[in-house]
């Protein structure tokens, strides 16, 4: 059965600080994506990784790829109160793409 | 302006009862998607559909199905034999490939009453 693990599934920061979501699949993929859900509201894109050694990066967040240790991350710097939200990573298996599996997300919240 | 349009947003339906869900995209996807989410929870694959008039199930399909009559429309519909239907349903299209990964709608909250 393939996994997607994301860690920590909770996270509580203060404003100005980094840290880094990590996300575990245990399929063979070099397709990983990142979301961000919104208390009560869909889910928006915010990163596609599609090779190994990708690296995305879009304001204060920055994705990364290694499709050898099948690892994802997410990296948060300097924190700000408008990131709180539940991000999720979702992994498309080489054996069929059409099919996204997704973690549990981790839900961010970032104190003032 | 394109995207994709889930209705209604909140929907309760009684013990026994076919609800059906409605996701209309004008993004000329091709393949549309359907999954659930519980409180707390990741998302799970429900149906996909990667044509018209072809569908395949996802890892939770029992209780639901699904036509795809139209390229622009894949309904859901979660019928009695679903027991705990409860639960965020979100419908996602994506172009052939997945390279830019899904655009989801809004959802759909679904309540047994």
């Amino acid at each position: 059965e393939l996994k997607v693990e994301q860690n920590p599934l909770f996270l509580s920061m203060q404003e100005g600080k980094n840290y880094t979501i990590y996300c575990n699949y245990s399929t063979t993929s070099d397709r990983l994506y990142w979301y961000r859900q919104d208390p009560g509201k869909s889910l928006e894109s915010l990163f596609v990784l599609l090779s190994n050694g990708a690296v995305k990066q879009e304001g204060r967040l920055m994705a990364s790829l290694d499709t050898k240790a099948r690892l994802s991350t997410l990296h948060i710097t300097a924190a700000v109160h408008d990131l709180s939200a539940t991000y999720f990573c979702a992994v498309a298996p080489r054996d069929n793409f059409n099919k996204f599996y997704f973690g549990s997300g981790t839900k961010l919240n970032v104190k003032p | 302006d394109g995207g994709i349009t889930q209705s209604p947003k909140y929907l309760f339906r009684k013990e026994g009862q076919n609800v059906t869900l409605s996701c209309e995209q004008n993004l000329n996807h091709d393949a549309m998607y359907w999954y659930r989410q519980d409180p707390g929870q990741g998302l799970r694959l429900i149906y996909y559909s990667q044509i018209v008039n072809d569908f395949q199930k996802g890892d939770i399909a029992e209780g639901y199905s699904v036509s795809r009559e139209k390229k622009e429309s894949f309904p859901l519909t979660v019928t009695s034999a679903q027991k705990n239907p409860t639960a965020f349903y979100l419908c996602a299209s994506s172009i052939a490939g997945q390279i830019y990964g899904y655009t989801f709608g809004s959802g759909t909250r679904l309540t047994v009453v």
